[in-house]
């Protein structure tokens, strides 16, 4: 069975700082997404990852997939206050066989002043 | 608007009272999945219909809950004399899967409690 692990579940971060969330996962899987949710909202795509080594970025965060070491990390440099939400990640297993996504535990981020 | 489409928004309801949620996919998805999350954690699979069959229905909790979807559209999710266990955000998504990027996008979500 498919485990998703995120780390750290709860980051404070102080507005300006730079730090990266990583989301592991147990089984094969060649494809995964970062979503945003903010608090009472629904999820928000971020970032599609679609094959080892794919990189992503967009403003103040950036996206990482290794496949090989069945590892994605999401980089956040110089937060500012707006970045504050819950991230997830989710593992895409629909290449091997598994139909749904596999959300990770989510990392609540608050970015402080 | 052209995104998914849930209702009711908020549904409070008597413990062993059935309820239905609705979910209106984007236009042309043929994939959509229920999830659940409750208060404070991650997002836990329910069903996955492709078209109108229910290939996965590994996540439904107990013979309580079904699902239906018509059509190649709309869905409805049915819980059956609802327990206090069952409050929760019914969040349903839709995508066209792998031909395309693959993503899922969620609705607002359907916010359950049962009192």
């Amino acid at each position: 069975e498919l485990k998703v692990e995120q780390n750290p579940l709860f980051l404070s971060m102080q507005e300006g700082k730079n730090y990266t969330i990583y989301c592991n996962y147990s089984t094969t899987s060649d494809r995964l997404y970062w979503y945003r949710q903010d608090p009472g909202k629904s999820l928000e795509s971020l970032f599609v990852l679609l094959s080892n080594g794919a990189v992503k970025q967009e403003g103040r965060l950036m996206a990482s997939l290794d496949t090989k070491a069945r590892l994605s990390t999401l980089h956040i440099t110089a937060a500012v206050h707006d970045l504050s939400a819950t991230y997830f990640c989710a593992v895409d297993q629909r290449n091997f066989g598994n139909e749904k996504l596999t959300f990770g535990t989510g990392t609540r981020l608050t970015i402080i002043p | 608007g052209a995104g998914v489409s849930q209702s009711p928004s908020n549904k409070v309801t008597e413990k062993g009272k059935d309820v239905e949620l609705r979910c209106d996919p984007i236009s042309g998805h043929t994939a959509l999945y229920w999830y659940r999350q409750s208060l404070g954690q991650g997002l836990e699979f329910l069903i996955y219909f492709q078209g109108n069959s229910a290939p996965d229905k590994s996540g439904l909790p107990s013979d309580r809950f079904s699902a239906e979807r018509t059509g190649g559209s709309v869905s409805t999710l049915t819980i059956q004399r609802t327990q206090q266990e069952d409050s929760a955000v019914y969040l349903c998504a839709s995508s066209l899967g792998l031909k395309n990027t693959g993503e899922l996008f969620f609705g607002e979500g359907s916010r359950l409690t049962v009192l």
